[in-house]
């Protein structure tokens, strides 16, 4: 069965950094790309970044390129985000989804999901 | 302001039948990409409905099924159920933004 746990939201100020985790388990990690989604309260999802199986390809949304790094351990299962210079605007529930197949690109689904980490910008 | 463009709401009785439009362009939906949609509780995992325009993974009832056409799709669900109260997500892939774009979301209200 597939697990997806996010951590490492929190609570932090405008311009400070966060990096947030997801542990991944039940298949074969490094077999697929990897999507963050966003949520921010009484909005939609936001699609933030994805990542190719291999690492060779990254993509960001505009409303967090230069910012947000997205990066994973496929020897670990994990993908990361790490959120540099953050904003108000980016406060929302972070989650850590899975794509259906190696290439975000290909645009074939996202067919598994976290629970999310609420990340906070606030002073 | 999202770059596919759903209806905020929608609603229906119990056992009719409501569509959710998803609006595009010609970079996304109309360049041919794949539409897929989502299902999602507040408080819960977003779940996959439909991959592909109009495939539905293992275990999701065939009262769902979508169509796409020109820039447009639209999830249609049959025999509404209580359990069924959602928000509705469509999704794609846009080649002017290299990445994937969703729509705003739908709130299905059972009436």
């Amino acid at each position: 069965e597939v697990h997806l746990v996010e951590s490492g939201g929190g609570l932090v100020q405008p311009g400070r950094s966060l990096r947030v985790s997801c542990a991944a388990s039940g298949f074969i990690f490094n077999d697929y790309a990897m999507h963050w989604v966003r949520k921010a309260p009484g909005k939609g999802l936001e699609w933030v970044s994805g990542i190719d199986w291999n690492r060779a390809t990254k993509v960001y949304a505009d409303s967090v390129k230069g910012r947000f790094t997205i990066s994973r351990d496929n020897a670990g299962n994990s993908l990361y985000l790490q959120m540099n210079s953050l904003r108000p605007e980016d406060t929302a529930l972070y989650f850590c989804a899975k794509d259906r197949t190696h290439s975000f690109s290909s645009n074939d689904g996202i067919d598994f999901w976290g629970q999310g980490t609420l990340v906070t910008v606030s002073s | 302001q999202s770059v596919l463009t759903q209806p905020p709401s929608v609603s229906g009785a119990p056992g009719q039948r409501v569509t959710i439009s998803c609006t595009g362009s010609s970079s996304n939906i109309g360049a041919g990409y794949d539409v897929h949609w989502y299902q999602h509780l507040p408080g819960t995992a977003p779940k996959l409905l439909i991959y592909g325009n109009n495939n539905r993974p293992s275990g999701v009832p065939d009262r769902f099924s979508a169509s796409r056409s020109g820039t447009s799709a639209s999830l249609a669900i049959t025999g509404l159920q209580a359990e069924d109260e959602a928000d509705y997500y469509c999704q794609s892939y846009d080649s002017s933004l290299s990445g994937c774009v969703f729509g705003g979301g739908t709130q299905l209200t059972v009436l």
